[in-house]
């Protein structure tokens, strides 16, 4: 069974860092680039971020860069994000997902993060 | 960027019916890189439709996906309970993804 199983989620403090992982399981990690999408309570889905298969490439939303460093470790099958500089606008479920072709399949379950003080 | 409009915002039909969801882009779109989305509240997005007009695995034939340029659609021919939820169509230009805001199919 194809799986993304995403970690890392909670409440943080403005200004805080936290840092999301990604297991990935079921299928061959190291085919596909690697995405997070956001999705701020209430709102629609937002790309975050996405990582080349090699993980010598790597994309941000503007919104996010200098911020928010994306991440993989091969070997373990898991996605990571690193997410320094946290706002009160980053509060979101963040989901990983596959990336083929353009198009974001599978999707995990999403982590929630919380920026409140 | 290349932004995408969704219309309309909310569509109100009753099971059986044909639904037609608009998307607009800011700009051409290659439709190789035009999919749509599926979800339902509390779950994760679900493709169900790439390239703008295939279907992905295990999606019925009652989805399609039809458009080139700046407009596209998807259309569910008859509506089943189990799709009354909300769409998103998402592209991929110049290392860059965005989605349109979505359109909520609700029970009229």
């Amino acid at each position: 069974e194809v799986q993304l199983v995403e970690s890392g989620g909670g409440l943080v403090q403005p200004g805080g860092s936290q840092r999301l992982s990604c297991a990935a399981s079921g299928f061959t990690f190291t085919s596909y680039a690697m995405s997070w999408v956001r999705q701020a309570p209430g709102k629609g889905l937002e790309w975050v971020s996405t990582i080349t298969v090699s993980g010598d490439s790597t994309y941000y939303v503007d919104s996010v860069k200098g911020r928010f460093t994306i991440s993989r470790d091969n070997s373990k099958s898991t996605l990571y994000l690193q997410m320094n500089s946290l706002r009160a606008e980053d509060t979101a479920v963040y989901y990983c997902a596959a990336l083929y072709a353009g198009r974001f399949d599978p999707w995990g379950q999403g982590t929630l993060v919380i920026v409140s003080s | 960027e290349i932004v995408l409009t969704q219309s309309p915002g909310t569509l109100s039909l009753f099971p059986g019916e044909r639904a037609t969801l608009s998307c607009r882009a800011s700009q051409s779109v290659s439709s190789l890189y035009l999919a749509w989305y599926q979800q339902k509240p509390g779950q994760a997005p679900r493709l169900l439709i790439y390239g703008a007009s295939s279907r992905a695995t295990g999606i019925p034939d009652r989805f399609s996906g039809s458009g080139s340029g700046t407009d596209f659609t998807l259309t569910i021919s008859r509506l089943e309970p189990e799709d009354f939820a909300v769409y998103y169509c998402q592209q991929y230009g110049s290392s860059s993804w965005t989605f349109g805001q979505g359109t909520k199919v609700e029970i009229k």
